[in-house]
């Protein structure tokens, strides 16, 4: 089945820790993002990536990077300098102009 | 800056009711509005709008878009307990990359 998958689920950060988070399609999209969302809230860009080899910062880019090596991946790696990373974080991709589609998500949670 | 706002904030109804959430914006450039349902995990996508006036419409659901006022509504009837869930209203603008700008949320609990 084609789709977004993100891992792992649950993660768990330790003080000046570098965690990465994974997320892979099979869907063919071009266009990759990350979001975070925080409780009660709605969800905010990181990183987006329209073409491989290419990305750039969304509206709260600091503390966070990613790459984009190959179309079907785009990791995200949460750094120590992110001091406040408990959140959960989403990861989508589109064919413009199709809608974003969305994986299950990862929630990180500070030790 | 580009702004999204949702309400209410939450909702509290009993199957069976209609329900209807908003979302109004401010977005320079204007492409599409898209309203989302979010339960446990991944938001699922319901509808795209880009033309004011015409309903789109899917079952028990329904939303239109009115490009005049910046705003739009989202019709739940006869609500289910599955209707449960928080609803997301975004916002994409032209050559932006195809991002979208997220309002809060509303939480919506149907009770039996």
């Amino acid at each position: 089945d084609g789709g977004i998958t993100q891992s792992p689920k649950y993660l768990f950060r330790k003080e000046g820790q570098n965690v990465t988070l994974s997320c892979e399609q099979n869907l063919n999209h071009d266009a990759m993002y990350w979001y975070r969302q925080d409780p009660g809230q709605g969800l905010r860009l990181i990183y987006y990536s329209q073409i491989v080899n290419d990305f750039q910062k969304g509206d709260i880019a600091e503390g966070y990077s990613v790459s984009r090596e190959k179309k079907e991946s785009f990791p995200l790696t949460v750094t120590s300098a992110q001091k406040n990373p408990t959140a959960f974080y989403l990861c989508a991709s589109s064919a413009p102009p199709q809608p974003q589609h969305f994986g299950d998500g990862t929630r990180l949670s500070i030790l | 800056e580009d702004k999204v706002v949702q309400s209410p904030l939450s909702l509290v109804v009993h199957e069976g009711d209609t329900v209807t959430l908003n979302c109004s914006y401010e977005v320079t450039n204007f492409r599409s509005l898209l309203w989302y349902k979010q339960e446990k995990k991944a938001p699922t996508f319901l509808f795209m709008l880009t033309s004011s006036g015409i309903e789109k419409k899917s079952g028990r659901l329904s939303s239109i878009l009115d490009k005049k006022e910046l705003f739009s509504i989202l019709n739940i009837t006869a609500t289910q307990t599955g209707d449960s869930a928080v609803y997301l209203c975004a916002v994409e603008a032209y050559n932006a990359g195809n991002m979208l700008t997220f309002g809060g949320g509303t939480r919506l609990m149907v009770k039996p």
